[in-house]
């Protein structure tokens, strides 16, 4: 069965640097499309990034050059490196397979990060 | 960036009634070299992350019921809920994966009416 378990979530205060992480199991992180999805409070979706198989990398223009997505081969973990967080980073940040279709399959339970002071 | 948009924002259903949901693409997401639409439709309940409902724009996800169908081609999408179920009620996103960045429409609020 395939699973992602997200952790790393919190308060922290602008200015600050959060990393988030997203355990696979079930399938193996590497040989996938992984991305990052976050949805502020009361609001929709919004992409936020992508790690292809190749190992290549993209990122929304709200967060190039702060956020950098990575993975853990030997860990099967996706993880979300934030700096220099903002207040309007305020999201539930959930991390998501894209499957042989390209639409996501599988989600991760979200994690809450707040940015505040 | 390609800018999905969804009307109505919000809709009003009855138990059994008929639930429209469109979706637009600022540019196609019809690829020449398969012919399939690059488009996702997700169903988010509260407190729960999206669910896949249907892909490639009208293949529908093993497990979700049949009252649940898309359509629509290019630039112009519809999901529709042939006979709506108390359960259904949710927000509902369209999303483009033919390119990158990926980008979700605005979300449509269903509720029972």
């Amino acid at each position: 069965e395939v699973q992602l378990v997200q952790s790393g979530g919190g308060l922290v205060q602008p200015g600050g640097s959060l990393r988030l992480s997203c355990a696979a199991s079930g399938f193996t992180v590497s040989t996938n499309y992984m991305s990052w999805v976050r949805q502020a409070p009361g609001k929709g979706l919004e992409w936020v990034s992508i790690i292809y198989n190749s190992g290549g990398t993209y990122y929304a223009d709200s967060v190039k050059g702060r956020f950098t997505i990575s993975r853990d081969n030997s860990k099967n973990t996706l993880y979300l490196q934030m700096n220099s967080l903002r207040v309007e980073d305020t999201a539930v940040y959930y991390c998501a397979r894209e499957g042989a279709s390209g639409s996501y399959v599988n989600w991760g339970q979200g994690t809450l990060v707040t940015v505040s002071s | 960036d390609f800018v999905m948009t969804q009307s109505p924002d919000s809709l009003a259903v009855s138990l059994g009634e008929r639930a429209t949901i469109n979706c637009k693409s600022s540019q196609s997401v019809l690829s020449r070299s398969n012919n399939k639409n690059y488009l996702t439709w997700y169903q988010q309940k509260p407190g729960q992350p999206p669910k896949l409902l249907i892909y490639w724009a009208s293949t529908r996800e093993s497990g979700v019921p049949d009252r649940f169908s898309g359509s629509g081609s290019g630039t112009d999408f519809t999901l529709t809920i042939s006979s709506l179920q108390a359960e259904d009620v949710a927000v509902y996103y369209c999303q483009q994966y033919y390119t990158t960045p990926r980008t979700f429409g605005q979300g449509t609020k269903l509720e029972i009416k």
